[in-house]
């Protein structure tokens, strides 16, 4: 199975910083990763895919990149709704799996 | 409105079975691979199943291969998770999700678009 290891597992911050997160694939997987946002108690949503490309509708503040078996979603100017928690998803191969999040707090 | 509604969560008994499951509107529901994803409470997201626009293809994560089983209904727009043998370990919310994209071929059902709000499985005796 293909391991994401995402880091850190919680971030400190304030609205209007960036933040940065990071998720490393066991092995090569190609640009074949997502990210979604959950806030608490709702579902996660769809923010990334093919680690660069941004969902519709979500906004420009939210960017994804990779470099090799590492990959980076960033959050310029940090707004109110954006605290919550972030994963990562491979989805190269079976069994899809997913990062162990990133909860972005308000510091 | 395009959305996923997940129903049939409960509390069950240890080594007890359970049927989910998902109503879809809003979108080509045939044309779309399907998933269910679950969260343990205070945990992060776990892959469960997969199945193909079509039905003839199914796939499932190793901790539940053999006892849980994924299907879809077309006509009705709706898909299914029947989970048999559920131990404590299965305690969790259980989400539907549509695959992105519409070209099985192109791999894009691997992104999940598309999510329900969940339902909770307690197994407890």
């Amino acid at each position: 199975d293909i391991q994401v290891t995402q880091s850190p597992a919680s971030v400190s911050a304030s609205v209007g910083d960036r933040v940065t997160i990071t998720c490393r694939a066991s092995q090569d997987i190609s640009s074949w990763l997502a990210w979604y946002q959950q806030e608490p108690g709702k579902a996660p949503k769809l923010l990334i895919f093919g680690a660069s490309r941004l969902q519709g509708g979500v906004p420009s503040r939210f960017s994804g990149s990779r470099s090799g078996t590492d990959f980076t979603l960033t959050i310029n100017n940090l707004q109110p709704e954006d605290f919550a928690t972030y994963y990562c998803q491979q989805a190269n191969s079976f069994p899809l799996t997913f990062g162990g999040g990133t909860k972005v707090e308000i510091k | 409105q395009v959305q996923l509604v997940e129903s049939g969560g409960g509390v069950v008994q240890p080594g007890g079975s359970l049927t989910l499951s998902c109503a879809a509107s809003g979108f080509t529901f045939s044309n779309s691979g399907m998933h269910w994803v679950r969260q343990a409470p205070g945990k992060g997201l776990a892959w469960v199943a997969l199945i193909r626009y079509d039905g003839t293809n199914k796939f499932y994560a190793d901790s539940v291969k053999g006892r849980f089983a994924i299907s879809r209904d077309n006509t009705n727009n709706t898909l299914y998770l029947q989970m048999d043998s559920l131990s404590a370990d299965d305690t969790a919310i259980y989400y539907c999700a549509k695959g992105a994209g519409t070209n099985w071929y192109d791999g894009e059902w691997a992104y999940l678009d598309l999510w329900g709000r969940g339902t909770r499985v307690t197994v407890s005796s």
